[in-house]
Parts: C-alpha cells; structure tokens; sequence
C-alpha cells in the first residue's frame, strides 16, 4: 500500500465549528486529492493540488477549502460545518501527469451534529 | 465533460456464479479507464487498469474488462466469483491529456452468498 494516512479517522462535530482534515503521504508524489464519498453519488472530487501552493477546485469545493505547504500534507477545511457535509473524506495522490493510477488513503468519517 | 454509468447498483450472487458489472462512460477524445475495489471498511484499491493496448486488461484476484470503444463501455467480469469479492465496485475515467481528473462512477455493491 502506498504511504498514505489521514487524521483523524473519525470525527464528530456540531454545526457551525471549523474542520480540518489533514493527509500526509511518504511517496513524494506531486498530486494529492480530496474526494467524498456519499451513497448513490460514488467519489466526487472536491478539491486537488498539482504541487506545493497549487491548487484547484474540484466538482463539490463549495464549502471547503484546501493549503498545500509541503509535498507530503495536503489539508482540507471546513471553515463551518453543515450537516450536509457528514460524509466519508478520501484524500489520493498520484505521481504523474501521464497515464498514472490514484492511490487513497484510509478515509475520515466525519459527523456533522 | 466526462461521466460514467454503472447500472447496477446491487448485484447479488452465489460463489461460483460469474459475474459482469457494466460501465459506460461518455468523453468524446482518448480515455484512461480504470476499475477499483473497495472491501467493507476498507479504502479504494486498484483493481484494473486501462490505457491503450490490448483492449482486454486482466487485474488482480482473477478479474477481467475489456475496453469496447464503439460502445463507450468497460465491463468487469470475473468467472467464477468467491465470498471473498464481496464488496463495492467503482469505475472510473480519465481524459489522458491534462492534469489528472478522474471521474468515478456511483459504484457497484457486490455481494456474494456462499
């Protein structure tokens, strides 16, 4: 398994209180990614990086935000947490630009109250 | 943009039993397609893979797709699933130009019955 862990595992938090996930890797690989994951909706890409300080919104970034200071940790924000954001947070990371495969991370449960 | 399309979204089956989950997908230019597991509790791993070559890949633990460019489609098959394939199926795409943005499907829940 590649070099991947997020912290923490699970979290329970009320409505309104800031969230910070964070996902460090040991690969030295250039891009990292934030997805959830909800039934019925598969992976939807919140937030990627293609290198330290570079980042872009994915297809559900509306209420999150990213920072990326160093190669190995990529964070996600919940500057204020919906109850519409309880969800299961994967963070990925890929080496390349080319035809190149995602590995994830353990995941984050998160409850939002 | 891209999307994809897997039908199924519970699929259950005896051990023994052969098994196709279906994929689609819709991008008009060059695609990466790829096929991951999840098991109960567990993260996304990579199951299969296809980038250009022979259009049937072979992955791990005896499964199989076969990439069918006319009909958009990327379908799973294993021949003889186990109790130990129970878990969800996700596929996915990517453009193979650009940065990497991968689409996923909204998954497969496989079960398996012994």
């Amino acid at each position: 398994d590649a070099g991947i862990t997020q912290s923490p595992r699970h979290k329970v938090t009320e409505t309104g209180t800031p969230v910070t996930l964070r996902c460090h890797q040991t690969e030295n690989h250039r891009y990292m990614y934030w997805y959830r994951q909800d039934p019925g909706h598969g992976l939807r890409l919140i937030h990627y990086s293609y290198g330290v300080k570079d980042t872009d919104k994915g297809e559900v970034s509306d209420g999150y935000s990213v920072s990326r200071s160093k190669t190995e940790d990529f964070l996600l924000t919940l500057e204020s947490a919906t109850s519409s954001q309880t969800s299961v947070y994967f963070c990925a990371i890929s080496e390349s630009v080319g035809s190149d495969t995602q590995y994830f991370g353990p995941g984050t449960r998160l409850t939002v109250l | 943009a891209q999307s994809v399309s897997q039908h199924n979204h519970h699929v259950i089956l005896s051990e023994a039993a052969s098994l196709e989950l279906g994929c689609n997908y819709s991008y008009g230019g060059t695609v990466n397609l790829f096929w991951y597991v999840q098991y109960p509790g567990q993260h996304l791993q990579l199951l299969l893979k296809y980038f250009s070559g022979d259009p049937l890949v072979k992955g791990i633990k005896g499964f199989e797709a076969e990439f069918i460019k006319s009909k958009f489609s990327f379908n799973l098959r294993k021949p003889s699933v186990q109790w130990s394939d129970t878990a969800e199926y996700f596929c996915a795409v990517k453009n193979s130009g650009g940065y990497q943005k991968v689409t996923f499907g909204t998954g497969t829940k496989l079960q398996v019955i012994p």
